[in-house]
């Protein structure tokens, strides 16, 4: 139990364009998910706090308008890197609480961005 | 404020001996600890945690982690290394902030495993 999935699982994308990532919780339902960052050989950095049917909190130093994230339904919460730059390039994690249990977070396998 | 420190980015062992690798946290209250371990480009798997109740924490694949308060302490442990524990590990330390709860993640430690 307690699988979160990810996709694409690897994106290459040209500089400029938007790339939507989407995690999903495909056995429980996840009232929140958060999306990380990390860097090569670095720990996950967080990104923003996704709550079903609200508005998501974005962690300092994060631009929300470029990191758009969308929590439509308990088991699907999508991050969009929108006009992407070679900088945007990393590897994004999703995770996911159990709804009722907050301490523990489940996470998908990351999403590798490459943006040329 | 809550933080973790993890001691030593890297630690190489043999095959068969013990793994140690060590995680110090600081929370302004009571934390629920947590260790991941990560396979290249995969994402975090959760090893064990504590949140309350025994201080010493049995986990997957041998691992265990005692909580030590008073060190402000959540070793992690395992007595027979083997090649497939080879991996990142990541101590994390969650807490309930006004903003709800929000989890830390220390640096990583990388765990190679010699035969």
């Amino acid at each position: 139990g307690a699988v979160v999935s990810q996709h694409p699982s690897w994106v290459i994308c040209k500089s400029g364009t938007s790339v939507k990532i989407e995690c999903r919780s495909l056995d429980f339902q996840a009232t929140t998910m958060f999306w990380y960052r990390q860097f090569p050989k670095q720990s996950l950095m967080l990104m923003a706090t996704s709550n079903e049917g609200s508005k998501a909190t974005y962690e300092q130093g994060v631009e929300k308008d470029k990191f758009l994230i969308n929590h439509a339904s308990l088991t699907l919460s999508t991050l969009t890197v929108t006009s992407a730059h070679p900088e945007d390039s990393s590897f994004y994690i999703c995770s996911a609480r159990v709804a009722g249990g907050p301490e523990t977070q489940y996470f998908g396998p990351g999403t590798r961005l490459l943006v040329l | 404020a809550q933080s973790v420190t993890q001691l030593g980015s890297h630690v190489s062992v043999s095959e068969g001996a013990l793994v140690l690798l060590r995680c110090n946290y600081s929370s302004s209250v009571p934390p629920y600890l947590f260790w991941y371990v990560q396979y290249p480009n995969q994402g975090l798997q959760l090893l064990l945690k504590y949140t309350t109740g025994a201080t010493l924490v049995k986990g997957i694949n041998g691992f265990e982690a005692e909580f030590k308060k008073s060190e402000t302490s959540f070793h992690l442990t395992k007595p027979s290394a083997h090649m497939s524990d080879a991996a990142e590990y990541f101590c994390a330390v969650s807490s309930l902030n006004t903003g709800g709860f929000k989890t830390i993640f220390g640096a990583g430690t990388r765990l190679f495993v010699k035969a």
